[in-house]
């Protein structure tokens, strides 16, 4: 299994263009989520989603919007990229999202610049 | 709002000599507790768990206290490695469950 994969690595964005940071998993796993490590940080609960359809906000959604349609995939998309985005992204999964059961298993991250 | 923290922002630590990392949280009715290890540009890794009906858990090389008295929960490594160099991350999660809280990071190094 190739875990939880990330893609773009590195990103280097204007302020106001869009993009989508893709995070696919293979150990069908229910529930995934986006968190965001500023410097020095720890990580912030962007979205997450229960199941495939199925997204909810975090602790700061706001300049974010994610979609599910496969149990696999769980894009990130920014619309207007501001530099309060500049960040480290990291995609997370976990089999049932009851975190005393089951650990999150985290992406290697992606590193996003605004200028 | 409920929030974890760690007392500890940098830990230097001679190799072979044990580790301790701390941490304090604030929601009382978190159930359960991770510790995870971030190395350079790398995602965090799990290291170990611990609920709340617990006081002590140990893994290899690593154990977690949990002291729910005073809201304190701390990571033990034995004979700390170059390789443990990383930052370590507690976090936790309340009676809802899945979502988790985390705490803003240790950076240990370990000197040789």
């Amino acid at each position: 299994n190739a875990g939880v994969t990330q893609t773009p690595k590195f990103r280097i964005l204007k302020i106001g263009q869009s993009m989508t940071l893709q995070c696919a998993q293979d150990m069908n796993h229910n529930y995934m989520y986006w968190y965001r490590q500023d410097p020095g940080m720890g990580l912030k609960l962007i979205y997450y989603s229960v199941g495939a359809g199925i997204t909810d906000k975090g602790e700061v959604p706001n300049g974010y919007n994610v979609s599910r349609s496969t149990t696999e995939d769980f894009p990130l998309r920014l619309e207007l990229a501001a530099p309060s985005q500049t960040s480290v992204y990291f995609c997370a999964s976990s089999h049932s999202g009851r975190a005393s059961q089951e650990t999150q298993y985290f992406g290697p991250g992606t590193r996003l610049l605004v200028l | 709002g409920e929030s974890v923290g760690l007392h500890l922002p940098t830990l230097s630590v001679q190799e072979g000599d044990n580790s301790i990392i701390n941490c304090a949280y604030s929601n009382s009715a978190s159930d359960y507790f991770i510790w995870y290890k971030q190395e350079s540009g790398k995602g965090p890794q799990f290291i170990i768990d611990i609920r709340s009906n617990m006081d002590k858990r140990q893994g290899q090389r690593v154990t977690v206290l949990l002291n729910k008295t005073v809201k304190h929960l701390s990571l033990q490594i034995a004979a700390t490695q170059p390789g443990d160099s990383a930052v370590y991350f507690c976090a936790e999660s309340g009676a809802a469950g899945n979502k988790l809280t985390f705490g803003g990071g240790t950076r240990v190094l370990v000197k040789p």
